[in-house]
């Protein structure tokens, strides 16, 4: 069974510096994708990052950065310079093949993160 | 684009009452899922659909029903609330092409 794990209920960060949400999954599967989400206190889940299994390189997205550790089963959401809109509820997710062509997310409970000024 | 919608926004319903959750949506998602979110838990799926007229079971499906009779429109059921219903749900679709899921903006269920 597929399992993620977010061990951070809650994170303080300064803003301007960077900050690592962590993330470790659990999978028998040799193919699956991790992903980030950003749920900000109004409530949406926004998409923010996605790595593939067999990505060789660490995926980017303008200040968030996954760094993906396959032999750790770990996949770090890295945000650099937070901001202060950066203070939102993070979700790790990890996704998989369910047979035919669907693919199926399992979430974390997600890390509350907040950015101080 | 208006993406991923849902309707209604807010709801309270009594006991034993019946409603149905519409997600509609205009990116050309094929498939189409349905999510509740309970405090201090993640996203848990209630069923989802690969494409118009199919509809399959996730991981917490009892007590809820869905309908694709449309590509562009994914409904969830409730035939009978219960108070362990209450909750934030969300649907969220995805093109085939890619594996990132996009969300509507959800619904809050208060079942009293």
């Amino acid at each position: 069974a597929q399992k993620i794990t977010q061990t951070q209920p809650g994170m303080f960060v300064q803003e301007k510096e960077a900050v690592t949400l962590d993330c470790t999954y659990d999978t028998s599967d040799p193919s699956y994708g991790l992903f980030w989400y950003k749920q900000p206190s109004s409530g949406e889940m926004i998409f923010l990052i996605y790595q593939g299994s067999y990505d060789q390189q660490n995926a980017t997205e303008g200040r968030y950065s996954l760094n993906f550790q396959k032999a750790r089963k770990s996949a770090n959401l890295v945000i650099s310079a937070s901001q202060l809109g950066d203070s939102a509820m993070y979700f790790c997710a990890m996704g998989f093949s369910s047979g035919g062509s669907n693919y199926k997310l399992t979430f974390g409970k997600g890390t509350l993160l907040t950015v101080n000024p | 684009n208006a993406g991923v919608t849902q309707t209604p926004k807010f709801r309270v319903l009594k006991t034993g009452q019946s409603m149905t959750l519409l997600c509609a949506q205009d990116m050309n998602h094929e498939y189409m899922y349905w999510y509740r979110q309970d405090p201090g838990m993640g996203l848990r799926l209630i069923h989802y659909s690969v494409g118009e007229g199919t509809t399959a079971k996730g991981e917490v499906p009892d007590g809820y029903n869905v309908s694709r009779l449309k590509k562009q429109n994914f409904l969830l059921g409730l035939e009978s609330a219960a108070p362990s219903q209450t909750s934030v749900y969300f649907c969220a679709g995805r093109r085939g092409v890619s594996y990132e899921q996009y969300f509507g903006p959800g619904t809050r269920l208060t079942v009293t």
